[in-house]
């Protein structure tokens, strides 16, 4: 099945630094989803998108689904101590035989005091 | 309002044995899946319901069969569980594709085949 690149795979920051991570394909993907996920629970959505070029925010958390419609960013801007998780991209494909989401391998954000 | 609601949180399988996750959403969501999780593996689709009455195969669909006899219902069966299904699983529903297309997890259930 098609694969989602995640980058980077871990993230330490220290509290109150902005976060950037990423998301490519090599195919035309339709939805871009950003999920967290805390230990223990299932994944919570963040952030939808889907249209090309599109910009949108939640509270500190701001992604993009890209213009080539190959990749998607998710900014978090200063940081705090709850945004500790796994935090993965998920996107629908054209083309795509199943109705579920392809997932990347998620990001490990951890904060150090 | 619970959402996405599974049964059981934990279970300890011995090769072989069988065992049903049941996954229940009171959002009156048309689509359901269920998903693996292993680590560094992300999620990975196994089957999937677009409705009542239906199901189809997602991405690694062997060794489990899935049934949706009601909308709010859907219930993934390992009919001899093998220890390369220690895992956990979780169910998602969402209203259906397109700008409905968000779907909403569950808590999960972590399973061990010994």
């Amino acid at each position: 099945g098609q694969q989602l690149n995640q980058s980077p795979q871990s993230m330490f920051i220290q509290e109150g630094e902005d976060v950037s991570m990423n998301c490519t394909s090599s195919s035309i993907f339709n939805t871009w989803l950003w999920y967290k996920q805390d230990p223990g629970e299932g994944p919570v959505l963040l952030i939808a998108l889907y249209k090309a070029g599109e910009l949108t925010s939640n509270g500190r958390l701001t992604a993009q689904f890209g213009i080539t419609r190959k990749d998607s960013f998710l900014n978090i801007s200063a940081s705090i101590p709850s945004d500790v998780g796994i935090y993965f991209c998920a996107g629908t494909y054209s083309g795509g035989g199943a109705d579920g989401l392809t997932f990347g391998k998620g990001t490990h954000l951890i904060i150090q005091p | 309002n619970a959402g996405v609601t599974q049964t059981p949180k934990f279970r300890v399988l011995k090769t072989g044995q069988s065992m049903t996750l049941l996954c229940a959403q009171d959002m009156n969501h048309e689509y359901m899946y269920w998903y693996r999780q292993d680590p560094g593996m992300g999620l990975r689709l196994i089957h999937y319901s677009v409705g009542e009455g239906t199901t189809a195969k997602g991405e690694v669909p062997d060794g489990y069969n899935v049934s949706r006899l009601k909308k709010q219902n859907f219930l993934l069966g390992l009919e001899s569980a093998a220890p390369s299904q220690t895992s956990v699983y979780f169910c998602a529903s969402s209203y259906g594709r397109g700008p409905s297309y968000e779907q909403y997890f569950g808590p999960g259930t972590r399973l061990t085949v010994t």
